[in-house]
């Protein structure tokens, strides 16, 4: 069974700051997808990613997936209130079976 | 938005009762899912659904039970409720590669007393 785990769990910071989040496994992953869910509401994709060292841009947020497809960050440049959430990576494994999710990193970006 | 919409949004019922909870989509999308989400668990894969009568299991399948009877529809069935199957619901829908769901409904609360 493939796992996923994300770093930090927690994280509390000012407007305007920087930050990243982590996703990690030992295994690898065909592709890889980052959500962001806000409270009373079902998690929306962001991006996914399916190439070793691919970096995708989306706004003030950029994702990077590992060289290896084993590990994944996302950071988000000049954070504002509006990006508060719980950001939730999921991967597939190689035939795109045993697709699993992290349990999350919960933002809340203060103004 | 995706055109996804879960019935009941909330329900709190008894222990040993019968429940159903509905995930209607418009987008003719080919994969359905429900899965729950508890604190520490993340979310997880009860069922899926790859065509009209076609599911399969997923991670948490005990004591539940899936149908998909027309494309649009796919109900999660729960027999005879427990406690520990008090959580949130969530359908999602995906056009493309089996087990990657791409857009997810608003979610069920259920509560099991």
């Amino acid at each position: 069974t493939q796992l996923l785990e994300q770093s930090p769990q927690f994280l509390s910071i000012q407007e305007g700051e920087n930050l990243t989040v982590y996703c990690n496994s030992s295994s690898v992953f065909s592709s890889l997808q980052w959500y962001r869910q806000e409270p009373g509401e079902g998690p929306v994709l962001l991006v996914t990613v399916v190439t070793g060292g691919e970096v995708k841009k989306l706004k003030r947020l950029t994702f990077q997936f590992g060289d290896a497809r084993k590990d994944s960050s996302l950071h988000i440049t000049a954070a504002q209130t509006g990006d508060t959430g719980l950001y939730l990576c999921a991967g597939a494994g190689n035939y795109g079976q045993n697709f699993v999710f992290g349990p999350g990193t919960r933002l809340s970006v203060l103004p | 938005d995706a055109g996804i919409t879960q019935s009941p949004r909330h329900k709190v019922t008894e222990t040993g009762t019968p429940v159903t909870l509905r995930c209607h989509q418009t987008e003719n999308h080919r994969y359905m899912y429900w899965y729950r989400q508890d604190p520490g668990h993340g979310l997880r894969l009860i069922h899926y659904s790859y065509g009209v009568k076609d599911t399969d299991k997923g991670e948490v399948s005990d004591g539940y039970s899936v149908s998909r009877s027309k494309t649009e529809d796919f109900l999660l069935t729960l027999e005879s409720a427990t406690s520990s199957q008090t959580s949130v619901y969530f359908c999602a829908i995906g056009a493309r590669d089996v087990g990657q769901p791409q857009h997810f409904g608003d979610g069920t609360r259920l509560s099991i007393l």
